[in-house]
């Protein structure tokens, strides 16, 4: 069983408030991934690490971002919350090996008003 | 660029019913490797199969079993005997090794829904 932990699991902020969404996984896993999910179901990908100290942008252009200064622990950062930046976010991990599964945590689901 | 779609949007059965859900994939690579996620009212999305594009066996697990098919690009997922802890949506995924860096990309997903 993946052991992979987001929070908060909700979060309802103002706009212009900064945020962090933490994610933390006990897996020992070198690569880590964020998503958003839009409302209509569908995932994009929009920063990923490959280890400590290393941060990319992913497919879905983003204003959040993040930092890989411990293996276990991959947060995401929004400096200023608008309304467009509602949505659910998932947190996942891998191994560094090639075509391997993600381990996906409960996700975050934010509300900027 | 790698691309999957799931045609399905929505689909509604009766329990104990068999349904399949559709997953078309396109890539340029040879080696790459499709999954079957679920997602559940809850959020989280569970892990249900990987397949690498040089195994083309079909696999069982219990109720569940999957057909890969490369001549047509198809990886589709078979529930038999529906139960109503199968409603969820199911996302079918790809992941090309050389071309896109390992990463994963999603169907737009299918949301079953199995009525009692």
């Amino acid at each position: 069983e993946a052991d992979i932990y987001q929070t908060p699991r909700y979060l309802v902020i103002g706009t212009g408030k900064k945020i962090t969404l933490e994610c933390s996984q006990t897996m020992g896993h070198d690569k880590m991934y964020w998503y958003q999910q839009d409302p209509g179901m569908e995932l994009h990908l929009i920063h990923y690490s490959y280890g400590v100290n290393s941060t990319e942008k992913g497919d879905l252009s983003s204003e959040s971002t993040v930092s890989r200064i411990r293996t276990e622990h991959f947060p995401l950062t929004l400096e200023s919350a608008r309304p467009s930046h509602t949505s659910q976010y998932l947190c996942a991990s891998s191994e560094l090996l090639a075509g391997v599964e993600q381990y996906f945590g409960p996700g975050t689901r934010l509300t900027v008003t | 660029a790698q691309k999957v779609t799931q045609a399905q949007t929505e689909i509604s059965v009766v329990e104990k019913e068999d349904v399949t859900l559709d997953c078309v994939y396109e890539t340029r690579d040879t080696t790459y490797y499709l999954f079957w996620y679920k997602q559940p009212p809850s959020g989280e999305l569970v892990f249900l199969i990987r397949r690498n594009s040089f195994d083309e066996q079909n696999e069982i697990s219990g109720r569940y079993s999957w057909n890969f098919q490369k001549s047509t690009s198809s990886f589709n997922f078979t529930i038999t005997a529906s139960q109503v802890v199968d409603s969820a949506v199911y996302f079918c995924a790809l992941s090309e090794a050389k071309s896109s860096g390992d990463k994963l990309t999603f169907g737009t997903g299918t949301r079953l829904a199995v009525r009692p």
